[in-house]
């Protein structure tokens, strides 16, 4: 059974388009995030969420809005995409503890043509 | 503010022998360490950690790492690598401050580690 599982896994669109990658964890979790890794396979952290609220906003164009109806499920919208935003979108989670590992999903590659 | 370091960009070993991928690491406070590993077209996958306790730890795949607080590193090692082993590793820090739900995880900058036949 997939602990993270993300779509969609590939998605390619045009610029100017809103575009949604869904994610769900069934391991019980209370902390989500979202991680961009780009073409240099650098991963940063755009957000992450504790119990459905916002703790972690790095700094992200407000293009990218989270949402987060319950704690097994975190979703990144995206509106007015740019060529800038092609890259792979993790999602991932753990429990809020600092000691506690970090669960990745397969990511979502974004392609902008 | 924490940072981690993976000093080289690609390792190249041959299969049979030891391996060794570096990570240094500055943060305030007790560390939180690990290592991440991903293969082409795949998720980070959860190799090992250092919490607390014995500075050697065994993680999967036949990993191991080596924490040293005086040199602020923890090394990612292997004693015979395997072909399949090649792949991108990260190494990760958590910094500790007490409790917090907003602390984060700062990955390095992946090393790429290709060993040949």
């Amino acid at each position: 059974d997939t602990a993270v599982s993300q779509t969609p896994k590939y998605l390619v669109t045009q610029m100017g388009n809103d575009k949604s990658i869904k994610c769900e964890q069934n391991l019980g979790h209370d902390t989500m995030y979202w991680y961009k890794q780009d073409s240099k396979k650098f991963l940063k952290i755009m957000f992450s969420y504790n119990n459905k609220e916002l703790i972690i906003n790095e700094t992200v164009p407000n293009r990218f809005s989270p949402k987060s109806p319950d704690k097994a499920h975190l979703n990144l919208h995206i509106n007015s995409l740019e060529l800038g935003d092609s890259a792979v979108y993790f999602c991932a989670s753990s429990q809020a503890q600092g000691r506690n590992t970090i669960y990745f999903g397969e990511g979502s590659w974004l392609t902008v043509v | 503010a924490q940072s981690v370091a993976q000093p080289e960009d690609q390792v190249n070993v041959a299969e049979g022998n030891p391996l060794t991928v570096k990570c240094t690491y500055s943060v305030s406070g007790n560390p939180y360490l690990f290592w991440y590993v991903q293969y082409p077209n795949r998720g980070l996958q959860f190799l090992l950690k250092y919490i607390t306790g014995d500075n050697l730890v065994k993680g999967s795949y036949g990993f191991e790492a080596e924490f040293n607080k005086s040199q602020t590193s923890f090394h990612l090692k292997k004693p015979s690598a395997l072909v399949s082993d090649s792949a991108l590793y990260f190494c990760a820090v958590r910094g500790l401050s007490g409790y917090s739900s907003a602390s984060k995880i700062i990955f390095g900058s992946g090393t790429r580690l290709s060993i040949r036949p």
